[in-house]
């Protein structure tokens, strides 16, 4: 099956400090999608990308689309302690199959207060 | 976006029963999804679930072990079935609402003992 690779794994960063994680394929992916997880919830969808060479703003996040459509990225500017959990990107083609979702294995973010 | 209820929120159950998780969406919606996620892992759709027809399953995920009942556009439900510790996981819900819309439940805890 398809597989994204999402990196850093983990990060433990300084509050107030940017963030800086992204998500590559090997395949091409017509809708790339960020979600955040909090313990003990489902994932919150962030931020929603749709067009190759997108750049999406949602506060002090920021997604862009790559131009290939085989990779994305998630800044977060001024990280604060609200910010920790797990990061995950998220692919879905069109066509036959299209509401399927391919998951990267997440970014643990840990911000330092 | 749909709000999700998932039931039960946790559970533990001895090894060889089944339990049967309930998903309940606030709205109408065509798709629901069924996903599995490991200690640590990240998220692994176990089937689509449509009204009126078969549960269709991904691969390493089978009807006897995994199976489904959508009996209306707002309700499905996972059963986990002859359980192992290795079930052990978080299993959660998911809903498609058009071509961009995808909302999580909280998930359910299982472990297996």
């Amino acid at each position: 099956g398809q597989q994204l690779n999402q990196s850093p794994q983990s990060m433990f960063i300084q509050e107030g400090e940017d963030v800086s994680m992204n998500c590559t394929s090997s395949s091409i992916f017509n809708t790339w999608l960020w979600y955040k997880q909090d313990p003990g919830e489902g994932p919150v969808l962030l931020i929603a990308l749709y067009k190759a060479g997108e750049l999406t703003s949602n506060g002090r996040l920021t997604a862009q689309f790559g131009i290939t459509r085989k990779d994305s990225f998630l800044n977060i500017s001024a990280s604060i302690p609200s910010d920790v959990g797990i990061y995950f990107c998220a692919g879905k083609y069109s066509g036959a199959g299209s509401y399927q979702l391919t998951f990267g294995k997440g970014t643990k973010l840990s911000v330092i207060p | 976006s749909a709000v999700i209820s998932q039931k039960p929120s946790r559970d533990i159950c001895q090894r060889g029963t089944s339990l049967t998780i309930q998903c309940q969406v606030d709205s109408q919606v065509t798709m629901m999804f069924w996903y599995r996620q490991q200690p640590g892992q990240s998220l692994t759709l176990i089937a689509t679930a449509n009204q009126g027809s078969e549960a269709t399953y991904e691969s390493g995920f089978v009807i006897d072990k995994f199976p489904i009942s959508r009996p209306n556009l707002t309700f499905s439900t996972l059963t986990v079935s002859n359980m192992s510790p290795e079930d052990s996981s978080i299993y959660l819900c998911s809903v498609a609402r058009g071509e961009y819309g995808y909302t999580f439940g909280s998930g359910t805890r299982l472990t297996v003992v």
